[in-house]
C-alpha cells in the first residue's frame, strides 16, 4: 500500500524552532496539508500547499515542499507551550472512482518543553 | 453553525452488538468521510460520500455500512461488533474533494 511518512515524536524547548518533516507517495498529488490535533479533538486544518509551490509562510508557519524527493516539511517559529499536539501530514489521491481520498500519516506528536 | 457534529461521544458495546454512529454537518458539504484513528496507526478511512445517496469504501470498509439519505447527515453502522473495532471514530466534511476537511470531534467507542 501507499503511505505516508513521518516521525512518531519530535520535542523542543519553548522558542526554538520546530521541525515536522514527512514524505508522501504520489508524484501527482496536487495538494499536501498539515492537520493539528490537540488532545481530545478532532483535526484541524493548519495549513496546506499547491504541488506548484516550493514554501508558503503564515505568520509562524513555513511549508517547504520539495517535489523531487516528496519531502514536505512544518517549521513553527517561536514554539509555545500551546504548540504540543499531534501534527498530521496529508496528501491527496485520486482514488479513480471519479473523487479523491486523504490520505494521512500517522502523526508526529510535538511536546514543547517549558 | 455548529460544524460537524457527531454522537454519542463514548459508547461501550459487547462483541456482536450493533449500533449506528451519527455524523451530521450544516455547512452544506456534499463531501463527507469516516475514519478510525488507532494508536500509532494515524487515520484511516473507513468509507466516503460524495453525495447523497452516492457511498464509496475506503481503506478499511469490513464491518461497517453507510448510507447517505440527506446531504447533512452520513451515519456509519456497527452491524456486529468485534474488539478490533474499539478506536475512535471521526467524521469528515468538505466542499470540495480537495478542499479543507472539517472534523467532528469523535466517538471513543470500546468494544468489549
Amino acid at each position: 500500500g501507499e503511505d505516508v511518512e513521518q516521525s512518531l515524536f519530535l520535542s523542543v524547548r519553548e522558542g526554538d524552532s520546530s521541525v515536522i518533516n514527512c514524505t508522501y507517495t504520489d508524484s501527482s498529488s496536487t495538494y499536501l496539508y498539515w492537520y493539528k490535533q490537540e488532545p481530545g479533538a478532532g483535526l484541524q486544518l493548519l495549513t496546506y500547499i499547491f504541488s506548484n509551490m516550493d514554501m508558503k509562510q503564515d505568520q509562524r508557519l513555513t511549508v517547504l515542499l520539495n517535489k523531487k524527493d516528496k519531502h514536505l516539511s512544518l517549521r513553527i517559529a517561536d514554539t509555545q507551550t500551546g504548540d504540543s499536539a499531534i501534527y498530521f501530514c496529508a496528501e491527496t489521491l485520486f482514488s479513480g472512482a471519479g473523487s479523491y481520498q486523504l490520505t494521512f500519516g500517522k502523526g508526529t506528536k510535538l511536546s514543547v518543553i517549558p | 453553525n455548529a460544524g460537524v457534529t457527531q454522537t454519542p461521544k463514548f459508547q461501550v458495546l459487547k462483541t456482536g452488538q450493533s449500533m449506528t454512529l451519527q455524523c451530521a454537518q450544516d455547512m452544506n458539504h456534499e463531501y463527507m468521510s469516516w475514519y478510525r484513528q488507532d494508536p500509532g496507526m494515524g487515520l484511516r478511512l473507513i468509507h466516503y460520500s460524495v453525495g447523497a445517496g452516492i457511498t464509496d469504501q475506503g481503506e478499511v470498509p469490513n464491518g461497517y455500512n453507510v448510507s447517505r439519505s440527506t446531504t447533512e447527515d452520513f451515519p456509519l453502522r456497527l452491524l456486529s461488533a468485534a474488539p478490533s473495532q474499539t478506536s475512535v471514530y471521526f467524521c469528515a466534511s468538505s466542499y470540495s474533494p480537495t478542499g479543507e476537511q472539517f472534523f467532528g470531534p469523535g466517538t471513543r467507542l470500546t468494544v468489549l
